[in-house]
């Protein structure tokens, strides 16, 4: 089973953009998809985008297209999660979580990022 | 996009009393409905995958059924220690989660 562990928290100015890491360890990197989901103060969870890095490939939610970029570096076994045009309601923890290429639920989540967008 | 409606959003219960919440989703899903417990200040952990499996090490009072679009989670004989907010995952399309429960426990 992986381990998860993100960058620390960050303060960003409106406008600005953050980039979160998640680095894997204790099994293949590429085995596993890797997913980006935050939570609001206070509020519920939401799915933002994954990356599959055996395929290359990326996938984000409809209200994200455009400002969220989703990269991986295998040589390192990270994950990053960039977040551009930053608002105040983006102020968010941050985690990333990892499923099989095959078995699709969250078995192993990070530690979360909180991410504040203050001027 | 699938939405997820859970209920309740919130309920206040006694040790040992048996708690249900249900999951329903907008349209048929299959199995692919998982559920998460979140307690302050940590990251959510897998407590039921594919509607009714067990995760590794979860406690046996922890319980899932359903299918298509309506699924349950209960926990019987409920511990202090099971206060948190439970959420419904579903992997059947591009993810998306309930808008969780939040247990107290009296």
């Amino acid at each position: 089973q992986v381990q998860l562990v993100q960058s620390g928290a960050e303060v960003k100015k409106p406008g600005s953009s953050v980039k979160v890491s998640c680095k894997a360890s204790g099994d293949t990197f590429t085995n596993y998809a890797f997913s980006w989901v935050r939570q609001a103060p206070g509020q519920g969870l939401e799915w933002m985008g994954k990356i599959i890095p055996i395929f290359g490939t990326t996938n984000y939610a409809q209200r994200f297209l455009g400002r969220v970029t989703i990269t991986a570096e295998e040589s390192t076994s990270t994950a990053y999660m960039e977040l551009s045009s930053l608002r105040f309601e983006d102020t968010a923890v941050y985690y990333c979580a990892s499923e099989t290429t095959v078995l699709r639920y969250f078995e192993t989540w990070g530690q979360g990022t909180l991410v504040t967008v203050s001027s | 996009e699938i939405v997820l409606t859970q209920s309740p959003d919130f309920q206040s219960v006694t040790p040992k009393e048996k708690v249900t919440i249900t999951c329903r989703a907008s349209q048929s899903i299959g199995s692919s409905l998982h559920w998460y417990q979140q307690k302050p200040d940590q990251s959510p952990k897998l407590l039921i995958k594919y509607a009714s499996q067990s995760f590794s090490g979860v406690p046996s009072r922890f319980s899932g059924s359903g299918s298509g679009t309506d699924f349950t989670l209960t926990i019987n004989s409920l511990e202090a220690e099971d206060a948190a907010t439970y959420y419904c995952h579903q992997s059947s399309s591009l993810p998306t989660f309930g808008q969780g429960t939040k247990l107290e426990i009296k």
